[in-house]
């Protein structure tokens, strides 16, 4: 495989469950990226991930939380979700933290439905 | 605060025609990056262009363009020949230059672009 991949593609669950979305990157980037994609909003960051290390949290709430167990594998596990947290979550990779010119490639996200 | 403004919520063109996708930015940032992303219906996010605040020539990637204008803060999007398959959501994103500090993004809201035949 090649590139950003995410996984499920389409998600629905409950307010009650706890799933998690996964996201691996094969493009040996060191930085790794949670995006939200609501309706009609601009893309919102929600967590940086360099080496391994979070270094950045976006006020996420903390029915998001994020893991890095390698550079190339990033997840967002949920839990107590609310109906507003359905969205598209897309995760993103670059080679570094570097400011400017790195550019982000994207996978595909995950469609969830919160019901 | 930076800011990235897309005033077109959506664009038609016919094929084989050019479309300019309009994208204006606001940052007191001296070195900067900006960026053009297309999102088909399929929802991944592809990257097109990038133009650096430094650069001279504007960025060209085959029948994308951009039309980099530093003294307005303008970054438009050029697309040259459409065709069908562009028809998607187009977003201009903005990465300011923070030094040893966290590669943020910073997106429009995007124009759906649609293109017919």
């Amino acid at each position: 495989e090649t590139g950003v991949t995410q996984t499920p593609r389409h998600l629905v669950m409950g307010m009650t469950n706890k799933k998690s979305l996964k996201c691996e990157q094969h493009l040996g980037h060191n930085a790794m990226y949670w995006y939200k994609q609501s309706a009609k909003k601009p893309l919102e960051l929600m967590f940086v991930y360099s080496l391994e290390e979070r270094v950045e949290n976006n006020s996420v709430p903390s029915r998001f939380s994020p893991e890095c167990p390698n550079s190339s594998h990033l997840f967002l596990h949920l839990h107590t979700l609310q109906p507003e947290d359905s969205a598209l979550y897309l995760c993103a990779s670059s080679q570094e933290l570097s400011g400017g010119a790195d550019t982000q490639y994207f996978g595909p996200g995950t469609r969830l439905t919160v019901l | 605060a930076q800011k990235i403004t897309q005033t077109q919520p959506g664009m038609f063109v016919q094929e084989k025609e050019a479309v300019t996708l309009d994208c204006t930015y606001d940052t007191s940032d001296q070195s900067y990056g900006l960026f053009w992303y297309k999102q088909p219906s399929s929802g991944e996010m592809i990257f097109l262009i990038y133009q650096g605040s430094y650069d001279e020539q504007n960025a060209t990637e085959g029948r994308y363009s951009l039309n980099f204008q530093k003294a307005r803060k303008s970054a438009n999007l050029v697309i040259s020949a459409s065709q069908l398959g562009d028809s998607a959501m187009y977003f201009c994103a903005m990465s300011p230059d923070i030094p040893y500090n966290t590669d943020k993004l910073i997106f429009g809201t995007g124009t759906r672009l649609q293109v017919f035949p």
